[in-house]
């Protein structure tokens, strides 16, 4: 079955310190893997997405994720966090078209000062 | 230019009733797909509409159903509403048309939820 896994449900950072959320999918078919992200109360908004070419991709506010075909992996990360970056973060995969994707069960990024 | 738009925000029910949720895409976008999001279960697709036309479908049981109108607009409808039916409905829209269309960037633009209590 394909499934998305987000290993940590939650990750405490200091502002401005580096942080990695992590992603691996399970798939034998090609995907297209995506991050999104929701602040309180409000719905999903995102962040970037890897369709094909580069394996880096770059997204708004300064995160960056890598996918990595051999270790079914797409994490996300940024080189120096702010506070306004609490919030919770969701792994996509897009299997059989753009319109379904899988999410993972997210990571909730807690930033303090 | 206008953002998904979900209607009613928030919303309670008790168990047995119905309720139906609205979801206006951004003008131009034909696809529209719900999503429910619960603490335990996370984020699970419910359905997706492009021209009137249910094209994948979740698992989620019959009591779970959907349509779309041909301006778009979408409606989705939960009957003999269960306590687990609780948690926020997410609506997103995108151009739709498949991977091909050069319109569709693989980007699913979400509204802000509409949140059902069932007591």
């Amino acid at each position: 079955a394909q499934s998305v896994t987000q290993l940590d449900s939650q990750v405490p950072v200091f502002e401005e310190a580096p942080v990695e959320l992590r992603c691996n999918y399970s798939s034998s078919v090609s995907v297209y893997l995506f991050w999104y992200v929701q602040y309180p109360n409000q719905g999903l908004q995102l962040l970037l997405k890897y369709l094909s070419g580069s394996t880096l991709v770059k997204g708004i506010n300064g995160f960056e994720a890598e996918f990595n075909k051999s270790q079914t992996s797409f994490h996300l990360r940024k080189p120096s966090v702010h506070i306004s970056d609490t919030a919770e973060y969701f792994c996509a995969v897009a299997f059989t078209g753009f319109q379904k994707l899988v999410f993972g069960t997210g990571t909730r990024l807690l930033v303090s000062p | 230019k206008a953002g998904v738009t979900q209607t009613p925000r928030y919303l309670i029910k008790t168990r047995g009733q119905q309720v139906t949720l609205s979801c206006s895409p951004i003008s131009g976008h034909r696809s529209v797909s719900w999503y429910q999001q619960t603490p335990g279960q996370g984020l699970q697709f419910l359905f997706e509409y492009f021209s009137e036309t249910q094209r994948n479908k979740g698992n989620f049981p019959g009591r779970f159903s959907g349509r779309q109108f041909s301006n778009s607009r979408s409606e989705m409808n939960v009957s003999t509403l269960e306590l687990g039916d609780s948690a926020l409905y997410l609506c997103a829209s995108s151009f739709g048309g498949g991977r091909g269309s050069p319109k569709n960037t693989g980007e699913l633009f979400f509204g802000e939820g509409s949140r059902l209590t069932v007591l």
